[in-house]
């Protein structure tokens, strides 16, 4: 079955670094577009990146533009979230999803808390 | 940047009809998505492309869009239907998602 996990969430000084992972098993990994989302405590969704199946593409939102960076490898059926100079305001659950245009596969998330 | 509204909260009696609306410019010519979420758990696609419905997903669900108004129908209310529910547009570079509406059953 589809599965997504993520990880390499935790508590973080602001303008530190973070990076997470998501692992997925369940399908031809390769093939598919991906995107990171997060939600803050009691709030809503919030688009993060998106990167294509192969890698060539990556887009974002414009409050993580030339701070965060979303990769892939496609050898390790595993995507990627490159956070740097974290603010307290990136504080949230980041979920990694599958497919571009109506993602329907979600993992459970990790948080991340940027503190001081 | 494309925006896509949503009523903060709908109350519906169990076992009635939940109407919750998304609005955004012209969003009849987008394809819209709408998402479940329960406390704790992440996101469950209910509707894509404005008006299919993933086979996991009750029949109660229903979605349309026209003009700039994209909807999701909730028929016969069950009490497990109550949570969060999200629009969601994909325009090929960038992603948006309406503020949430919260469905409560009465």
């Amino acid at each position: 079955q589809v599965q997504l996990v993520e990880s390499g969430g935790g508590v973080v000084q602001p303008g530190r670094s973070l990076r997470l992972s998501c692992v997925v098993s369940g399908f031809t990994f390769s093939t598919y577009g991906m995107h990171w989302v997060r939600q803050a405590p009691g709030k809503g969704l919030d688009w993060v990146a998106t990167i294509w199946y192969d890698g060539t593409k990556q887009y974002y939102a414009d409050s993580v533009k030339g701070r965060f960076t979303v990769s892939r490898d496609n050898s390790k059926n595993t995507l990627f979230l490159q956070m740097n100079s974290l603010r307290v305001e990136d504080t949230a659950v980041y979920y990694c999803a599958r497919g571009l245009q109506h993602p329907a596969y979600w993992g459970p998330g990790t948080l991340v808390t940027v503190s001081s | 940047s494309y925006e896509l509204t949503q009523p903060l909260s709908v109350s519906v009696a169990l076992g009635q009809t939940a109407t919750i609306t998304c609005g955004g410019d012209n969003i009849g010519s987008n394809s819209v998505h709408w998402y479940q979420q329960k406390p704790g758990q992440a996101p469950v696609l209910v509707i894509y492309t404005d008006t299919k419905r993933p086979s996991e997903i009750p029949e109660r669900f229903a979605g349309s869009n026209s003009g700039n108004t994209a909807t999701l129908t909730i028929y016969r209310v069950q009490a497990e239907d109550e949570a969060d529910y999200y629009c969601h547009v994909w325009d090929s570079s960038t992603v948006v998602f309406g503020g949430g509406t919260k469905l409560t059953v009465l």
